[in-house]
């Protein structure tokens, strides 16, 4: 049974602070890792994706993976309140379909 | 079309009853997912479509549940003798590439959130 686990929140910071949302995954053969943004009452939205450990920025948002500790995040600088949203980590192992994490809600206050 | 449309938007309906959501996919798609969202829960995935054949229904949380997919295009997921805990947003999603292939980058539909009383 593949897992994904995310902390529910809610994270608060504040406008302006880096949010750092995080994950951890069961599978060791998942092979790329997305990052979907959902406001309230909408449906998610890809953010980013990433398949190699390291880095890889897009903009204001950074995901970082370490597959030998199962653990993806992402980082949000500079954050606005427009951000304030839930954040969806899913694993895909190759399998036919996405595993969603349950989400971590971010707040950010003006 | 240009993007995935979901029917109806809501549907509240009482326990018993059966229900029908539709989704209509990217046109040219022929990889559809269908994914329910129950109240401060995470995406449960229900059942994938490769063209009209469901390689993978093993979401499906019970026999009540059922989809079906017609010339690889509209699909239609039926809930027999609807219960209080169907009640959930169901979303539908193709990958962006159309076919499911590489990075399975998925994009949503705006979802049929189900009322049942």
């Amino acid at each position: 049974q593949k897992e994904v686990e995310q902390n529910s929140g809610p994270l608060s910071v504040p406008e302006g602070a880096i949010a750092s949302l995080n994950c951890t995954y069961s599978d060791r053969g998942s092979q790329s890792f997305f990052w979907y943004r959902q406001y309230s009452g909408k449906s998610p939205e890809l953010i980013m994706f990433i398949y190699s450990n390291g880095d890889k920025e897009d903009g204001r948002f950074t995901a970082q993976l370490n597959k030998a500790s199962q653990y993806v995040s992402l980082l949000i600088r500079d954050s606005q309140p427009s951000d304030s949203a839930t954040y969806l980590c899913a694993e895909d192992s190759g399998y036919s379909t996405l595993t969603f994490g349950k989400g971590t809600m971010l707040l950010v206050s003006p | 079309g240009a993007g995935v449309s979901q029917s109806p938007s809501n549907k509240v309906t009482e326990k018993g009853k059966d229900v029908e959501l539709r989704c209509d996919p990217i046109s040219g798609h022929t990889a559809l997912y269908w994914y329910r969202q129950s109240l401060g829960q995470g995406l449960e995935f229900l059942i994938y479509f490769q063209g009209n054949s469901a390689p993978d229904k093993s979401g499906l949380p019970s026999d009540r549940f059922s989809a079906e997919r017609t010339g690889g295009s509209v699909s239609t997921l039926t809930i027999q003798r609807t219960q209080q805990e169907d009640s959930a947003v169901y979303l539908c999603a193709t990958p962006r590439s159309g076919s499911h292939s590489g990075a399975n980058v998925l994009t949503f539909g705006a979802g049929s959130r189900l009322t049942v009383l």
